[in-house]
């Protein structure tokens, strides 16, 4: 199957830093990724959807100033956590798919501790 | 609205089987994927259905009823690295995955 990686695989950082979070399609093009974040117990819950060469789609309740996503290319997808706290202390994962009708291929996810 | 209802935590004994059950309520229907995840990681690729019956993988099998907005997931001869959870869900009419809120399946000895 396809391949996507997710860096950095955990980060931990003081509040009020930002931080970088890469998700690259390895051997595929994704046309669309989605990154997602994840709370102990609880389900995915969607934040955004970009498309390459375009301005991501938030989800309701998702801030766009302060989640950026930056889809430059078509393997790869940044997310910017900025001026982060503790409350977004959560398990991000991002997914890309290279058409409309395929499957999501999720990266290993990126935990975040925000001290 | 846009639902996707799954129990929400199943016990199972191991060598058994077990049946997750999911049903929809989505505006169009693209299909209908299931998603394993170990706590701590990302979710993987189970199965995909997108028209009616039984899909088989092995120890795994996935049937999708789309009149009635209705799928399961099969596991048999399960085994102890089966404990996990289950997320199913589906692609809308705008490509978009509805996720549920996951089955958590604990295997006992």
């Amino acid at each position: 199957g396809a391949v996507v990686s997710q860096h950095p695989s955990r980060v931990i950082c003081k509040s009020g830093t930002s931080v970088k979070i890469e998700c690259r399609s390895l051997d595929f093009q994704a046309t669309t990724m989605f990154w997602y974040r994840q709370f102990p117990k609880q389900s995915l819950m969607l934040m955004a959807t970009s498309n390459e060469g375009s301005k991501a789609t938030y989800e309701q309740g998702v801030e766009k100033d302060k989640f950026l996503i930056n889809h430059a290319s078509l393997t790869l997808s940044t997310l910017t956590v900025t001026s982060a706290h503790p409350e977004d202390s959560s398990f991000y994962i991002c997914s890309a798919r290279e058409r409309e009708y395929n499957e999501q291929f999720f990266g290993p996810g990126t935990r975040l501790t925000v001290l | 609205g846009q639902n996707i209802d799954q129990p929400t935590e199943m016990t199972a004994t191991e060598g058994a089987i077990v049946q997750i059950n999911c049903t929809y309520q989505t505006s169009g229907f693209n299909g209908l994927f299931w998603y394993q995840q170990h706590a701590g990681e990302a979710p993987t690729f189970l199965s995909y259905n997108v028209l009616d019956g039984l899909e088989e993988k092995g120890r795994f099998s996935s049937f999708l009823s789309r009149s009635k907005g209705y799928s399961y997931l099969l596991l048999k001869e399960l085994q102890m690295k089966d404990s996990a959870s289950y997320l199913c869900a589906v692609l809308d009419s705008n490509y978009q995955l509805i996720w549920g809120a996951g089955t958590k399946l604990i295997i006992k000895p």
